[in-house]
């Protein structure tokens, strides 16, 4: 089974920091994707990648940032963390459309 | 521009008693519909995906779903659920063509069965 593995469960920042937050497949996908998931919100977009060093902007990327330097691993940056910003985010890779997702189990990121 | 909606946010049922997710969507395209499930603390599951064919889906867990072009509908079924079926669960589009098949996802229904 494909593994998307996300570097912490939890994490408390303070207001203003940097946050990174890691994302790691094993399966050789093409696309990743990062996503915010909020109470009666559902999941929404961030950003996401077709391939190594491209991005493209989802839904919500304001305050955000991604980088892509290698196939497997997708990273979510947040520049200067604000409360707002305090949820739980999902990364998921694919092949194609048609297979769906795999996500990983979610950090739930806390700013203080 | 696709969209998804969830009709119940919550749905309580009692364990064994049938139970369905409502789901529509809009596209202007032809699409692919999948449901996920969400147990707590955890990532996302795939339940089930329709691409095309059959309009009934079956997937994981005794759960299946039907296809419903002329209202838009992808309405989640089980016949008879389990405690172990308490979770949140996503409806999500995804248009043919698209490159990389990005999702859009609904609110989320959260199941709850009770004893």
């Amino acid at each position: 089974d494909v593994k998307v593995t996300q570097s912490s469960r939890y994490l408390v920042k303070r207001t203003g920091e940097k946050v990174f937050l890691e994302c790691v497949q094993d399966m050789d996908h093409e696309n990743m994707f990062w996503y915010r998931q909020d109470p009666g919100l559902g999941l929404r977009l961030i950003y996401f990648s077709y391939d190594v060093k491209m991005k493209e902007k989802g839904d919500i990327p304001e305050g955000y940032s991604v980088s892509r330097e290698k196939k497997e691993r997708f990273s979510l940056i947040l520049e200067s963390a604000s409360t707002n910003q305090t949820s739980m985010y999902l990364c998921a890779s694919s092949w194609t459309g048609k297979k769906g997702y795999t996500f990983g189990s979610g950090t739930r990121l806390t700013v203080v | 521009a696709q969209s998804v909606t969830q009709l119940d946010s919550q749905v309580p049922v009692f364990e064994e008693a049938p139970v369905e997710l409502r789901c529509n969507y809009s596209s202007s395209v032809s699409v692919y519909l999948f449901w996920y499930v969400q147990y707590p603390n955890q990532g996302l599951q795939l339940l089930l995906k329709y691409l095309s064919g059959s309009t009934l889906v079956k997937g994981i867990n005794g759960f299946e779903a039907e296809f419903n072009k002329s209202q838009t509908s992808f309405h989640l079924r089980k016949p008879s659920v389990h405690i172990s079926d308490t979770a949140e669960y996503f409806c999500a589009v995804s248009t043919w063509g698209n490159q990389g098949g990005k999702l859009i996802f609904g609110q989320g229904t959260e199941l709850s069965v009770k004893p």
